[in-house]
């Protein structure tokens, strides 16, 4: 089975400073690996996607995240924390049968402080 | 492209009636779609799996003739909550994967539930 954790419920920083949001997975086969973000009363946008190509991946908005099977995580990065990107992140692992449903991570708040 | 609504956007229902909330692919198909329910500061969770023409699959725990889930074409999914009462308020999300996909999914904006 499937499963993600995202280490850290919220996480503030300054704006233009780094970004690093934690999600360690578990899976028993390859995974595949999305990162979303979700604003206040809204659906969930894709930020970006690992599904087995290059283990770095580059997504929207600046974000990037790398997939490190020896590690068993898949960090979203942001070089410069902008004050929009003060969002809910959720990491999700694909279930690997027929559906491709997604199992998600708690979330992580993103603070930005000015 | 790959744009997926919601209706209504909010819904407020006295306590005992039932609602439909509809899902729909704008600009492709979808085989697949799925029901997400999320509390207030909390994650999704998947409510069921639903596959145009079939019985949709519900995740352990969920009630399906509660929560009645109908994708009656490739771009239609509704999602009935019967007899609602005020723990069914909720924030409901759908999700659609584009036909053919092994796994892309596409998010609507969601549907907040109040039940009075």
């Amino acid at each position: 089975a499937q499963s993600v954790t995202q280490l850290g419920s919220h996480v503030s920083v300054s704006e233009g400073a780094l970004v690093l949001l934690r999600c360690n997975y578990s899976s028993s086969v390859p995974p595949y690996l999305f990162w979303y973000v979700q604003y206040p009363n809204q659906g969930l946008q894709l930020l970006l996607k690992y599904t087995s190509a290059a283990t770095l991946v580059k997504g929207i908005n600046g974000f990037e995240a790398e997939f490190k099977k020896s590690e068993t995580s898949f960090h979203l990065t942001k070089p410069s924390a902008h004050m929009s990107d003060a969002a809910e992140y959720f990491c999700a692992v694909s279930v690997m049968d027929s559906s491709y449903k997604l199992i998600f991570g708690s979330g992580t708040r993103l603070l930005v402080r000015p | 492209g790959a744009v997926v609504s919601q209706h209504p956007s909010r819904v407020i229902c006295k306590s005992g009636t039932s609602v439909k909330i509809e899902c729909r692919s704008l600009d492709f198909q979808a085989t697949t779609m799925f029901w997400y329910r999320q509390f207030p500061k909390q994650s999704l969770m998947l409510m069921a799996t639903s596959n145009e023409g079939s019985k949709a699959t519900y995740e352990q725990g969920v009630e399906k003739d509660k929560f009645l889930i109908n994708h009656a074409s490739l771009t239609l999914s509704t999602l009935t909550v019967t007899s609602a009462h005020p723990e069914d308020s909720s924030f409901y999300i759908c999700s659609a994967k584009l036909a053919g996909s092994s796994y892309e999914q596409y998010f609507g904006p969601g549907t907040r539930l109040t039940v009075t």
